[in-house]
């Protein structure tokens, strides 16, 4: 079985400082990862996905995360936050032989001026 | 090219009635998979639909329930409803396995049980 664990149900960041949201994994097999971003009342978007090869995988509007097997990790980092970075952030993980992902319980990044 | 479109947007039941949800995949895309995203408890896995067949199935009760169409389009059922199944429903698709594309979500149905 598989389960994701992200540290933090909001995280409260300055404007310009560097965003941190942490997700860490468990999971049988190498897994594949991801980050998805939701907007208020929207659905769920892809931000950037782990499955193979370099380990830093680099994304939309400057997110990028880094697989770090042995933490089991995926945190997901931006050098500077913008206003508009505010929503919720969803780590999710495929492994274990299981084709459908597990999803993190999220977290709400807030940005202040 | 169209996303994924979920209809309605919003929806208003009362308890014990039921209640169908709809979603479009985009083009091409032939699985369909059904979320519960209740208040603070993250994604829920509901089914996942693939050419036109249930393959996987997730800790939820019979009475929610679903089909897949021959155009992958995905109806999602919820029968005798409970005050607790109010959350938003969100719907994806992919072609071939999720693990190495990624998901494409709707926007989601707001269902509410009053």
């Amino acid at each position: 079985a598989q389960s994701v664990t992200q540290l933090g149900s909001h995280v409260s960041v300055s404007e310009g400082a560097l965003v941190l949201l942490r997700c860490n994994y468990s999971s049988s097999v190498p897994p594949y990862l991801f980050w998805y971003v939701q907007y208020p009342n929207q659905g769920l978007q892809l931000l950037l996905k782990y499955t193979t090869g370099a380990t830093l995988v680099k994304g939309i509007n400057g997110f990028e995360a880094e697989f770090k097997k042995s933490e089991t990790s995926f945190h997901l980092t931006k050098p500077s936050a913008h206003m508009s970075d505010a929503a919720e952030y969803f780590c999710a993980v495929i492994g274990g032989g299981s084709y459908i992902p597990t999803f993190g319980r999220g977290t709400s990044l807030i940005v202040h001026p | 090219e169209a996303g994924v479109t979920q209809s309605p947007t919003h929806l208003i039941k009362t308890r014990g009635q039921q209640a169908t949800l709809r979603c479009s995949p985009i083009s091409g895309h032939t699985s369909v998979y059904w979320y519960q995203q209740a208040l603070g408890l993250g994604l829920q896995f509901l089914l996942w639909y693939d050419e036109g067949e249930e393959r996987n199935r997730g800790n939820f009760p019979p009475r929610f329930s679903g089909r897949q169409f021959p155009n992958y389009s995905s109806e999602l059922n919820v029968n005798a409803l409970e005050l607790e199944d109010s959350a938003l429903y969100l719907c994806a698709s992919s072609t071939g396995q999720a693990a190495n594309y990624g998901y494409t979500f709707g926007s989601g149905t707001r269902l509410t049980v009053v």
